[in-house]
């Protein structure tokens, strides 16, 4: 089945500094990568997510790309803000089936 | 937030009990999922269905079975609770696309279960 990586584990922010999680999958097959974002004591919710068709997304202050290649994708959050704390999960869906791999988590903390 | 419940929110159980966790939704939705959240492993996938009496497992299934008898309800059952399976369990419902397999998944908010 699929693996995804998830890199790093934790990450400290100063508000207003750029945050960049990364992950990587080991299915070639997979064509799906969302992120979802999780507040502390809350369910997690798709903040972005991405096609194999397409190398690189933004919504707001959150992108996301995605390198087919090296089977790696990551997002980025600019002018990060106290509310952007939470875990965010990357995840990998496979083409021939209706589940997704999620990666272990980044727990993203933003200093004021 | 999309109608998704589950049930019950916490639960405190001894080893060797079984134990029932239902979700239950009012989207109408095709695809059900039973997840559980541990530190440092994420979301991992305990089993799915694609439809009613349809179900398949996941990467964790072991000691789990599930059941779906009706389009809103997916029953997530461990026969014998083991301290292991001391985890946060989140359902999630999916509506996928006409001719695709990808969509967004919505999370009910979470069962905490304790296995003493």
């Amino acid at each position: 089945g699929e693996n995804v990586e998830q890199h790093p584990s934790t990450l400290s922010v100063q508000e207003g500094d750029s945050a960049v999680i990364k992950c990587t999958y080991s299915d070639s097959a997979s064509n799906y990568f969302p992120w979802y974002k999780q507040e502390l004591g809350k369910r997690p919710q798709l903040i972005i997510d991405i096609r194999s068709n397409v190398g690189e997304k933004k919504d707001q202050r959150i992108a996301v790309t995605l390198n087919k290649t090296a089977k790696h994708f990551s997002l980025h959050i600019t002018e990060t803000q106290p509310e952007d704390s939470a875990v965010y999960f990357c995840a990998a869906h496979h083409s021939n089936d209706y589940k997704l791999s999620f990666g272990a988590g980044t727990t993203v903390t933003v200093r004021a | 937030d999309a109608g998704i419940t589950q049930s019950p929110r916490h639960k405190v159980t001894e080893t060797g009990t079984p134990v029932t966790l239902r979700c239950h939704q009012t989207e109408n939705h095709r695809y059900m999922y039973w997840y559980r959240q541990d530190p440092g492993h994420g979301l991992r996938l305990i089993h799915y269905s694609y439809g009613v009496k349809d179900t398949d497992k996941g990467e964790v299934s072991d000691g789990y079975s599930v059941s779906r008898s009706k389009t809103e309800d997916f029953l997530l059952t461990l026969e014998s609770a083991t301290s292991s399976q001391t985890s946060v369990y989140f359902c999630a419902i999916s509506a996928l696309a006409s001719g695709s397999h990808t969509g967004e998944l919505f999370f009910g908010e979470g069962s905490r279960l304790t296995v003493l």
